[in-house]
């Protein structure tokens, strides 16, 4: 079945610092890829996605590129502010038996930390 | 901006009492779900459904049930709580149109089994 995994965390930062939460997959067809936030005490928030190879998602300063070829989809951002930190989430949808339902099979999660 | 709204922020229970979560969204999308969040497994699907009264399981469906009379209301039921159901639970939505379109959450609902 479909799977996604993600870099161990946590993750500590100082402001200012370059991010990447490293997040690979496995799924047979063409899965869309999707990243999505948790800020403490609340939901999970879309941050960006991709749905086919080679396309880069991007919002807020946070990119991913959807590369099939190491079917991987590894978050960046140039310069982390305190307010970034959080848990982030890699997914995917419509791998090998996926259905228009849109069912998302998620990483464990990364929390990420930024101090001033 | 799509709003999901589970009733509870926190809930406290006890063993083996019946347990309804409650997801309202007001976008009429047609698709609906329940995830269980706990440290280090990420999210995790319990069922969906895809319209009303259509349901489906997911990954981790033992010991829930759900129930969809109304398009706009997903519930999630725990027949006979027990305390290994301790646990975040998050609801979601999104419309039917296309695989490529992202679930919305609510703020999930944190809940003891005591």
């Amino acid at each position: 079945g479909d799977s996604v995994t993600q870099m161990e965390g946590p993750v500590t930062l100082s402001e200012e610092a370059f991010l990447t939460i490293n997040c690979t997959y496995t799924a047979t067809g063409y899965p869309s890829l999707f990243w999505y936030v948790q800020y403490p005490g609340e939901g999970l928030q879309l941050l960006l996605k991709a749905t086919k190879a080679d396309d880069k998602g991007s919002n807020k300063g946070f990119e991913a590129t959807y590369r099939k070829e190491t079917t991987s989809f590894h978050l960046e951002k140039g310069s982390v502010q305190v307010s970034d930190s959080a848990v982030y989430f890699c997914a995917l949808s419509g791998g090998a038996g996926g259905t228009s339902y849109g069912k998302l099979t998620f990483g464990q999660g990364t929390i990420l930390t930024v101090h001033p | 901006d799509v709003k999901v709204t589970q009733s509870s922020r926190y809930l406290v229970k006890r063993t083996g009492e019946k347990v309804f979560l409650e997801c309202v969204q007001d976008m009429d999308h047609e698709n609906m779900f329940w995830y269980r969040q706990d440290p280090g497994l990420g999210l995790r699907l319990i069922y969906f459904s895809y319209d009303v009264k259509m349901k489906e399981k997911g990954d981790i469906p033992e010991g829930y049930s759900v129930s969809r009379e109304k398009k706009e209301r997903f519930s999630l039921i725990l027949e006979s709580a027990s305390t290994n159901q301790t646990s975040m639970y998050l609801c979601a939505s999104r419309p039917g149109t296309s695989i490529n379109q992202p679930q919305h959450f609510g703020d999930g609902t944190r809940l003891s089994i005591l």
